[in-house]
């Protein structure tokens, strides 16, 4: 079993509608990372949190340390969203625990 | 300007040869990393380095050796390559491994 726990796995919307990924984890972290890995390859963080709420632009993640549960919400999604959307969760060592992804595609 | 390079961007090569895949960041971060994401996408850490120093290895084969010549550079030194090494390698970078990480771009590495 994988420490870190995606839902869903694959996430089909259009374009404007509401997305929520959902992560959980099973042991006490030090942080958790949002990243978003386009079709190209490439890997960019979205959000690294520890506690509470973060937001940028329409993404917001939010974090409850004692459910060990994150989500991360997409407001009026666009197609340019659709990626893979990956949970990691880090401990004090550096140590680093990846999600299977979850592939977003919103429809125009 | 790229914050965190490298090279090659892909990598052919026959089994049993030695390879090496170079990564560079112009961040100042003081740790970096090496990822592998295999054919099923999923990401598992291969390598921290902090300062120079080592602080984690995964169960990952001997075969495999991080170097570190500064504080800028972490290089992935690959012997006697098997077909299961075929992936996507990413670099990355953190400051004092507590913060954000910045991801190369990643090197696909395909052993035939």
């Amino acid at each position: 079993k994988n420490e870190v726990e995606q839902s869903p796995q694959n996430l089909t919307a259009q374009e404007g509608e509401f997305i929520t990924i959902n992560c959980s984890y099973s042991v006490g972290i030090s942080a958790l990372h949002w990243l978003q890995q386009h079709p190209g390859g490439g890997i960019v963080s979205l959000f690294m949190l520890s506690s509470g709420k973060k937001k940028h632009g329409r993404l917001i993640a939010t974090i409850n340390i004692q459910e060990k549960h994150s989500s991360l919400h997409i407001t009026a999604s666009h197609p340019r969203d659709s990626a893979v959307y990956i949970c990691a969760v880090s401990y004090n060592n550096n140590d680093m625990r990846f999600g299977a992804g979850t592939r977003l595609t919103v429809k125009p | 300007d790229t914050a965190v390079s490298q090279t090659p961007k892909y990598l052919v090569t026959q089994m049993g040869n030695d390879k090496s895949i170079k990564c560079e960041q112009n961040l100042g971060h003081d740790t970096m990393y090496w990822y592998k994401q295999d054919s099923k996408k999923f990401l598992k850490i291969m390598f921290s380095y902090n300062n120079k120093e080592l602080i984690i290895n995964e169960t990952v084969p001997n075969r495999f050796s991080p170097k570190s010549p500064d504080k800028a550079h972490l290089n992935l030194h690959i012997n006697s390559l098997e077909l299961g090494d075929s992936a996507v390698y990413f670099c990355a970078s953190s400051l004092h491994g507590v913060n954000e990480q910045f991801f190369g771009p990643g090197t696909r590495l395909t052993v035939l």
